[in-house]
């Protein structure tokens, strides 16, 4: 199956600092999925970017397909940022199940 | 909005026991998904359903059991807990439609004693 690997696994930023999270993945996809999962457990989807860049407010994300990465940007970050990031993709064979990177764990202290 | 909701957030329950874990959407969607969360290793997937009564293995379904008897909510079986499935337990769902965009629910934190 496809490999994701996600990079850092851990980030400790000051509020206010920049960060580029990285996620490496081992085949051709279909689907690429940003996720931000909250110190409560709640996941929430911040992007659906299978190729190409998109922002949303201060994140955001570019994936590059045919080199087998995504980035996701936070700019100014804030204390409400702190969580585990995870990159999810799907393959390209019809099938739709998603393959879970082992996520970015983000501390943004004040 | 969408709305995924899980029975339990907290359950504590003692080895050979059989649990239930259940999930509701709200949404009318059709693909419904059992994950868990280990740390280090991200969300593996446990089991996943396209349709009432009907179900796929994921990558780990040992030990687990589904059911889904009507579109709206999709049940985990834990037939004999073991210590080894203390776990955080997430459901997920996705519209046919777009089933890329995948909506969780707040997870079930399980320990197995």
């Amino acid at each position: 199956g496809i490999q994701v690997e996600q990079s850092p696994p851990d980030l400790i930023l000051q509020e206010g600092a920049n960060s580029t999270l990285r996620c490496n993945f081992s085949d051709s996809v279909n689907n690429l999925q940003w996720f931000h999962q909250n110190p409560w457990g709640q996941l929430i989807n911040l992007f659906y970017i299978p190729s190409g860049t998109k922002q949303n407010g201060r994140l955001s994300a570019t994936t590059v397909a045919t080199e087998r990465y995504s980035l996701l940007y936070i700019s100014s970050s804030q204390t409400t940022d702190s969580g585990v990031y995870f990159c999810a993709v799907g393959g390209t064979g019809g099938y739709q199940k998603v393959t879970f990177g082992t996520g970015t764990k983000l501390q943004v202290i004040p | 909005d969408v709305k995924v909701t899980q029975s339990s957030r907290y359950l504590v329950k003692r080895t050979g026991e059989k649990v239930f874990l259940e999930c509701v959407q709200d949404m009318d969607h059709e693909n419904m998904f059992w994950y868990r969360q280990d740390p280090g290793l991200g969300l593996r997937l446990i089991y996943f359903s396209y349709d009432v009564k009907m179900k796929e293995k994921g990558d780990i379904p040992e030990g687990y059991s589904v059911s889904r008897e009507k579109k709206e909510r999709f049940s985990l079986i834990l037939e004999s807990a073991s210590t080894n499935q203390t776990s955080m337990y997430l459901c997920a769902s996705t519209p046919a439609a777009n089933a890329w965009t995948q909506y969780f629910g707040p997870g079930t934190r399980l320990l197995v004693l």
